[in-house]
């Protein structure tokens, strides 16, 4: 089964750009993760789906950030308008919400974003 | 204020020591508690978990974990650790949903 897929490994924008970073979960899997990790703040969450509908987003990050799940194998994080304070790793991550792999969430390799 | 600490931001052994990382949580009742690995410029990967039962849990190449109810703690150790055992390691409880929290993060570093 392939993994957790994330596009683009590498980002580089302009402050005040637009971004889009994609991510398309495990096969079969219902839950999606979004994490931000930066050495500072360690690892963050973004947002939580379940089914598509979303079911927690991270409070702080309301304002430019933007995730959605347009279909079960397909997910987008939209960051509008980019600052430099957003340079960091955004981790997509997929879970089974039942059964023997509960509570395990599998990650993708992560899109590393540079905001200049 | 629900929390999760690793007290230790880098731990170094040599290849064959004994290794324990430790992990404290301040969250009530009865939640999962889990161990992730991370390699340099990889994505986490899931080691282990326990939620109820025989408090000490086996893992992913030999690691086990052991929980403790009075010492709020779920401590991560191997016996014998391998160079390829050096990568950040992060615990994370999950109070509720499907949503962890994750600690800091222990640097492990493995000397040859």
């Amino acid at each position: 089964d392939a993994g957790v897929t994330q596009t683009p490994r590498h980002e580089v924008a302009e402050k005040g750009q637009t971004i889009i970073l994609k991510c398309e979960p495990v096969s079969g899997h219902n839950d999606l993760f979004w994490y931000r990790q930066t050495k500072i703040q360690g690892l963050e969450l973004l947002s939580y789906f379940r089914s598509k509908s979303l079911m927690e987003d991270g409070g702080a990050f309301k304002d430019r950030f933007k995730a959605e799940m347009l279909n079960s194998s397909f997910s987008t994080l939209k960051i509008q308008p980019t600052e430099p304070k957003d340079s960091a790793v955004y981790l997509c991550a997929s879970s089974f919400p039942g059964g023997v792999n509960y509570a395990e969430q599998f990650f993708g390799p992560g899109t590393r974003l540079t905001v200049l | 204020t629900q929390t999760v600490s690793q007290s230790d931001a880098h731990v170094t052994v040599f290849e064959g020591d004994s290794v324990e990382l430790r992990c404290n949580y301040s969250y009530g009742g009865s939640i999962y508690l889990s161990w992730y690995i991370q390699h340099h410029g990889r994505g986490l990967q899931f080691l282990l978990k326990y939620y109820s039962g025989n408090p000490v849990v086996q893992g992913v190449n030999g690691f086990e974990a052991e929980f403790s109810k009075s010492d709020s703690s779920f401590h991560l150790r191997k016996a014998s650790v391998h160079w390829s055992d050096s990568a950040v390691y992060f615990c994370a409880p999950m109070p509720n949903y499907n949503v962890l929290y994750f600690g800091s993060g222990t640097k492990l570093t493995v000397e040859p």
